[in-house]
């Protein structure tokens, strides 16, 4: 089945250590996103990526890190610089078409520091 | 800035009667707006979707209608159903925004049986 796989879906985290969360897509889109979901405030975007090598920073990319090395993936780094971690993160993919078409979401990842 | 807004963070509707979801942007340049529904720690899922150069899309249950004047979009569903309650964003792309996806704060609705 084609779809978008976030792993893991629960993370636990102690302050002061990085963590990496995983976003793999068999949907062959070009472009891939990670937004970040806290309550009340919606989905705000951290990083995208329209083409292998590149990215473009978000909304609030501070304290985050991205790679693409290639074209299915796209893990996102939360590092210590990021002051508050905890929330729900989804990676999202779409085509690069027109007319465009919607963006595809992962079941998210659950990041709590403790 | 917000870009998109939902003012409305919550509705209850009686099952069969119509919901009412609405949606205002501030970008001009956006020329794809879409809907989203989302449960409790899963991923949203696609609605439904409409061009800038329609003001209406029907699927089913669901219809969207935009205002481009107003900056406006709004997700009808009729008859509501139980099974409709969940959280729902309207999201918004295009033009000089690059690739991009907005989205809204949302807005959680409770249809009630």
């Amino acid at each position: 089945d084609g779809g978008i796989t976030q792993s893991p879906k629960y993370l636990f985290r102690k302050e002061g250590q990085n963590v990496t969360l995983s976003c793999e897509q068999n949907l062959n889109h070009d472009a891939m996103y990670w937004y970040r979901q806290d309550p009340g405030q919606g989905l705000r975007l951290i990083y995208y990526s329209q083409i292998v090598n590149d990215f473009q920073k978000g909304d609030i990319a501070e304290g985050y890190s991205v790679s693409r090395e290639k074209k299915e993936s796209f893990p996102l780094t939360v590092t210590s610089a990021q002051k508050n971690p905890t929330a729900f993160y989804l990676c999202a993919s779409s085509p690069l078409t027109e007319p465009r078409t919607e963006a595809f979401f992962g079941q998210g990842t659950r990041l709590t520091v403790v | 800035d917000q870009q998109v807004k939902q003012n409305s963070p919550s509705l209850s509707v009686q099952e069969g009667r119509i919901s009412i979801l609405n949606c205002d942007y501030t970008n001009s340049m956006f020329d794809y707006f879409l809907w989203y529904k989302k449960y409790p720690a899963e991923g949203p899922t696609f609605l439904i979707s409409i061009s800038s150069i329609k003001d209406k899309n029907e699927d089913g249950r669901f219809t969207v209608f935009l205002n481009k004047s107003a900056k406006h979009l709004s997700l009808h569903i009729v008859p509501s159903q139980p099974g409709d309650s969940a959280v729902y964003f309207c999201a918004a792309s295009g033009g000089g925004t690059g690739n991009q996806f907005y989205f809204g704060t949302g807005t959680s609705l409770t249809v009630i049986p």
